[in-house]
């Protein structure tokens, strides 16, 4: 069964930083573009970024409210997919979902990120 | 304010065909491909047409996409209860600044 675990979310001060993992299980991930996309409470959802497999380079694209701040990278030896969160911000409280390509067919149940004084 | 536009709710009786229609421009729906997601409460969205018109393995073919210049629809015949849910549209947006993946601000359907 294809599975993605998000894990590492909770509660953060601002300007802090976060790193989030998706733990992926049933396909061979390297193969993958993974991508993390968010959801603000009572909001729709939001884009953050993704990542590409390697034999496209293995590069990375961002939302212009994350480009700078964030940082996607994968460990294909460990099925695992990060997001790290530098300089957070009240703003980026919001439930974090991690998928398989860019668009997202397979997702994860999601990790809630708050971020609070 | 989301780049794409789409109706914030919509409603149907079981049984009826429902609509729910997604507004964009040249650069996101007119040049790319588009995609929908069910959200159904207190869950992780879903895949439910990827491609403008595709479906994953699984989705009930009650379900359907469509896309026409820099509009897309998704279309649900035969409605029952368990389809009452959010639902949004998506599409790359090919901006100056890069890339972006842009959404609708998601539809909640009311069966009623």
């Amino acid at each position: 069964e294809v599975q993605l675990v998000e894990s590492g979310g909770g509660l953060v001060k601002p300007g802090r930083s976060l790193r989030l993992s998706c733990t992926a299980s049933g396909f061979t991930f390297g193969d993958y573009a993974m991508s993390w996309f968010r959801q603000a409470p009572g909001k729709g959802l939001e884009w953050v970024g993704f990542i590409r497999s390697k034999a496209y380079g293995g590069t990375t694209e961002y939302a212009a409210s994350v480009k700078g701040r964030f940082t996607i990278s994968r460990d294909d030896s460990k099925s695992i997919a990060y997001l790290q969160m530098n300089s957070l911000k009240t703003e980026d409280t919001a439930v974090y979902y991690c998928t398989r390509y860019d668009y997202g067919d397979v997702w994860g149940q999601g990790t809630l990120v708050t971020v609070s004084s | 304010q989301s780049v794409l536009t789409q109706p914030p709710s919509a409603s149907g009786t079981p049984g009826q065909r429902v609509t729910i229609s997604c507004s964009g421009s040249s650069s996101n729906i007119g040049s790319n491909y588009v995609y929908w997601y069910q959200q159904l409460p207190g869950t992780a969205p879903k895949l439910l047409i990827y491609r403008n018109n595709q479906r994953p393995s699984g989705v009930p073919d009650r379900f359907s996409g469509s896309k026409s210049g820099t509009s897309a629809s998704l279309a649900i015949s035969g409605l029952r209860s368990e389809d009452e849910a959010d639902y949004y549209c998506a599409a790359w947006d090919d901006s100056l600044s890069g890339p972006e993946w842009v959404f609708g601000g998601g539809t909640k359907l009311t069966v009623l």
